[in-house]
């Protein structure tokens, strides 16, 4: 059973700090990653994908990845209102020359005024 | 963004009737998901198909069937529906080693 394991939240954090969202996954071969947002009653959106060690930065959004910690963060910077949502972990694990994404269960992120 | 559409986007219907929920993307993905949605849960697989005829089951896959002849459209078919069913269904497609993108959802309501 491949698992994606994220704490569930809720995160709070003052408008303007940087808040920082957390994922372990379970399977060492796992090669694509990836951080979704979802607002209330709507779809999940991409926001980053991250293929190999390290960071990737996009904007107030950065990436990290550790693959040997089996490590995927997401850290948005000046925290808004706006980015109130939850935030889906997804790790797309590799078998037998096919690949399944798998979700976390998501962490609710409250960015208070 | 991808272009995938789910239809209906809004569906009430009884218990014990059959309903079918369509999934159609555009991109020539590959792999096509369907997901359910409930309060105080995240995403929950329903069932899986990695190509034209072949699918897999998820994780809450009872009393859900599905189907894909064709690469763009995979369908989600509740034979009997239930209360239990009432939920927010979204599909997704992914190519290969690309992200998965979601359709807008589905709400069912079963009464």
């Amino acid at each position: 059973q491949k698992e994606v394991e994220q704490n569930s939240g809720p995160l709070s954090v003052p408008e303007g700090a940087i808040a920082s969202l957390n994922c372990t996954y379970s399977d060492r071969g796992s090669q694509s990653f990836f951080w979704y947002r979802q607002y209330s009653g709507k779809s999940p959106e991409l926001i980053m994908s991250i293929y190999s060690n390290g960071d990737k930065e996009d904007g107030r959004f950065t990436a990290q990845l550790n693959k040997a910690s089996q490590y995927v963060s997401l850290l948005i910077r000046d925290s808004q209102p706006s980015d109130s949502a939850t935030y889906l972990c997804a790790v797309n694990f590799h078998s037998g020359g096919y690949q399944k994404v798998t979700f976390g269960t998501g962490t609710k992120l409250q960015v208070i005024p | 963004d991808a272009g995938i559409t789910q239809s209906p986007r809004h569906k009430v219907t009884e218990t014990g009737t059959p309903v079918t929920l369509r999934c159609h993307q555009t991109e020539n993905h590959r792999y096509m998901y369907w997901y359910r949605q409930d309060p105080g849960h995240g995403l929950r697989l329903i069932h899986y198909s990695y190509g034209v005829k072949d699918t897999d089951k998820g994780e809450v896959s009872d009393g859900y069937s599905v189907s894909r002849s064709k690469t763009e459209d995979f369908l989600l078919t509740l034979e009997s529906a239930t209360s239990s069913q009432t939920s927010v269904y979204f599909c997704g497609s992914q190519g290969a080693s690309s992200p998965l993108h979601f359709g807008n959802g589905t709400r069912l309501t079963v009464t």
